[in-house]
């Protein structure tokens, strides 16, 4: 099974600063690529995503940035706030994967806390 | 519309035990998959089932069998508890794979004493 990288594994920032977590995969054969959003005692949720075909995608204050020659993505968080603290995944989805199905392979999950 | 539902919300097992966890939507979508999270590790895939009928393997399939009964519900059965299985089991559903997206259900906390 293809790994995903995921660091680091906890982040505090302060209020208002950017929160940056990275993403490395080890197989060029990926065709989506998401980041999910989990708060205490609930399922994760899509934040963003991006396809390969792009090397940037901004929604308010959060961006993927993509390097597909160094098959690395990170999420940005500018102007961090208390009510991002949360657990963050990286995902991928393999081309050949799964069928018709969004089979997916997650990271390991990054702990945020913005500080007040 | 209630998204992806999970019962129970909480289940405490003894070593042996049997028991089913269930997993329903009402979005229309083909695909369904059970994930477990633990500490450290990610949310790691189960099983999976591209629509009604078909079910396959993830990555952790050992100790487990599921059941896609019908295109709503998608049940996962552990037919002798282990502590191992201690953990956080999610169940997914998502719609083709032009859209992508994995709608996830509250999750149900499992312990095996």
């Amino acid at each position: 099974q293809q790994q995903v990288k995921q660091s680091p594994q906890s982040l505090i920032v302060q209020k208002g600063g950017i929160s940056i977590i990275n993403c490395a995969y080890e197989n060029t054969a990926f065709d989506y690529f998401p980041w999910y959003q989990q708060f205490p005692g609930k399922g994760p949720a899509l934040l963003i995503a991006i396809r390969p075909d792009v090397s940037e995608k901004k929604e308010g204050r959060f961006t993927i940035s993509f390097n597909k020659s160094a098959k690395q993505f990170s999420l940005h968080i500018m102007d961090s706030q208390p009510g991002d603290s949360a657990t963050y995944f990286c995902a991928l989805r393999g081309q050949r994967w799964g069928g018709a199905t969004n089979k997916l392979i997650f990271g390991t999950g990054t702990l945020l806390a913005v500080q007040p | 519309n209630a998204g992806v539902t999970q019962t129970p919300k909480f289940q405490v097992l003894k070593t042996g035990q049997s028991m089913t966890l269930q997993c329903a939507q009402d979005m229309n979508h083909n695909s369904m998959y059970w994930y477990r999270q633990d500490p450290g590790m990610g949310l790691r895939l189960i099983y999976y089932s591209a629509s009604e009928g078909t079910t396959d393997k993830g990555e952790v399939p050992n100790g487990y069998n599921v059941s896609r009964l019908n295109k709503r519900e998608f049940s996962l059965r552990l037919e002798s508890a282990a502590p191992s299985q201690t953990s956080v089991y999610f169940c997914a559903s998502s719609a083709d794979r032009a859209k992508g997206e994995q709608y996830f259900g509250p999750g149900t906390r499992l312990t095996v004493t």
